[in-house]
């Protein structure tokens, strides 16, 4: 069985650029989680959809967003970037609601230059 | 006072070591716990769950959980140099409805010596 898939896997971009991120989850679940890692602050939840819709919002900026697919795949985008931006971004899945344990992916590494 | 602290080492052990890795939290509606092993550069993979007190174990790894002291803890039985890798503890307090989000501790970076 496939695990979470993240694309790409590694990107640098440019200050003020935006980007967007693809996640497909395992197969079978129906739920998207985003977490950003950086070294100083660790893992913080971004968002998590479920059934194309946003369920549940962390502490991030609007510049953050995401959506969600009827395939269940996910993307975030994160738009007029900046250097405090870079870091390990992480899709994680899980089967639905009534499941608590998530199951992440490779992650995409942003650099912004 | 953040949420989930963990101490980020590093922590050094030579191979065959019991390792203790430790969090404390201050949320007490957290009720789930679980461990995840990160390698470099790689994403986080789920090692143990628990829920609420008690212990759990799995093969050379253990769980506790202490509610009343707001302390878990994860013990590596006889490590290995495969063991090298930054441990992160998670919890929530969602059984996994809606507004389901985990919170990390920053994670400890372990490395097992030959």
């Amino acid at each position: 069985k496939a695990g979470v898939t993240q694309t790409p896997r590694y990107l640098i971009k440019t200050r003020g650029q935006q980007v967007t991120l693809s996640c497909s989850p395992i197969s079978g679940h129906r739920s998207v989680s985003w977490y950003q890692q950086t070294p100083g602050q660790g893992l913080q939840f971004l968002f998590e959809y479920f059934s194309e819709t946003q369920r549940n919002k962390g502490n991030f900026p609007g510049r953050f967003s995401g959506r969600q697919f009827s395939n269940s795949r996910s993307e975030m985008n994160v738009s007029t970037l900046e250097l405090g931006d870079s870091a390990l971004y992480l899709c994680a899945s899980r089967k639905g609601q009534g499941t608590n344990t998530i199951y992440f992916g490779e992650g995409s590494w942003l650099t912004v230059v | 006072q953040k949420e989930v602290e963990q101490d980020p080492g590093p922590l050094s052990v030579p191979e065959g070591a019991i390792v203790s890795l430790n969090c404390t939290y201050s949320n007490s509606a957290f009720q789930y716990f679980m461990w995840y092993r990160q390698y470099s550069r790689k994403g986080p993979e789920l090692l143990m769950y628990t829920y609420s007190s008690g212990n759990k174990e799995d093969g050379r790894f253990t769980a506790q959980v202490d509610k009343s002291s707001k302390y878990i803890s994860l013990f590596i039985r006889d490590s290995q140099p495969s063991d090298s890798a930054t441990y992160l503890c998670a919890m929530s307090s969602n059984s996994g409805g809606s507004n389901y989000k985990l919170t990390f501790g920053k994670g400890t970076l372990l490395t097992v010596n030959p």
